[in-house]
């Protein structure tokens, strides 16, 4: 178990270009959130997904913002059209839902400037 | 919707000693689950103590232990012989119990940053 990791670690792109992140959950862990935290702010909730299905996306998630988790293992998170406002901290986390319990593991995250 | 509010952006403790982080909550459910994640500078966010609603017995994880007050909506860190490597920020979080729903994503506080003085 290495737990989660998150690539790239940092990203620096110029306003209008697309990123793309990957998460990579503790295996079997059928639980995969994104999180978004800017400095000085507790991190915010993006989306979620149980094994490959994306169940909730917060209103935060503008339609610039795509995620995917293809066969429930990794995940990527797809920004397009990069704006300075999307420079942040993003999260990853994820967990194994056992009846009712669950605890979210994170990610070290993806540190975005967009410039 | 439930809010997590931490009222004090910085603290700071000797070493050895002890420290008490406050995080108060705001919702209308009876069944939840209360968290502190502890996030060091430049590192990941790891989980420090849980606390389940329904439980009235405090929970305890070494030197840490939270004072959960569940009629106050307080959920307290208390943590003993302060050592430097506690130095981080400090963020309390609510999530809703999966009886209630289905999507369970952590609602976070602004964090407490802590630092500990040698």
């Amino acid at each position: 178990d290495t737990g989660v990791s998150q690539n790239p670690r940092h990203k620096i792109t110029k306003r209008g270009q697309n990123v793309t992140f990957r998460c990579d959950p503790i295996s079997e862990h059928n639980r995969l959130y994104w999180y978004r935290q800017t400095l000085g702010q507790g991190p915010e909730f993006l989306t979620y997904f149980q094994n490959e299905a994306q169940l909730e996306k917060s209103r935060l998630l503008s339609d610039r913002f795509s995620a995917e988790r293809p066969k429930g293992s990794f995940s990527t998170l797809e920004i397009q059209r990069t704006e300075q406002g999307d420079s942040a901290m993003y999260l990853c986390a994820s967990s194994l839902l056992q009846g009712f319990q669950e605890t979210q593991y994170f990610g070290p995250g993806t540190r975005l400037l967009v410039l | 919707a439930q809010t997590v509010t931490q009222s004090q952006p910085e603290m700071s403790v000797q070493e050895a000693e002890t420290v008490t982080l406050s995080c108060t909550y705001d919702t209308s459910e009876s069944d939840y689950y209360l968290f502190w994640y502890k996030q060091p500078p430049s590192r990941q966010m790891i989980l420090v103590i849980r606390q389940e609603a329904y439980k009235q017995q405090n929970a305890t994880e070494n030197r840490f232990s939270v004072n959960f007050q569940k009629a106050a909506k307080s959920f307290s860190l208390k943590i003993s012989d302060s050592q430097l490597g506690d130095a981080a920020m400090y963020f309390c979080a609510y999530r809703s119990a999966l009886r209630n729903s289905g999507n369970t994503p952590l609602v976070f506080g602004k964090g407490t940053r802590l630092s500990v003085i040698a």
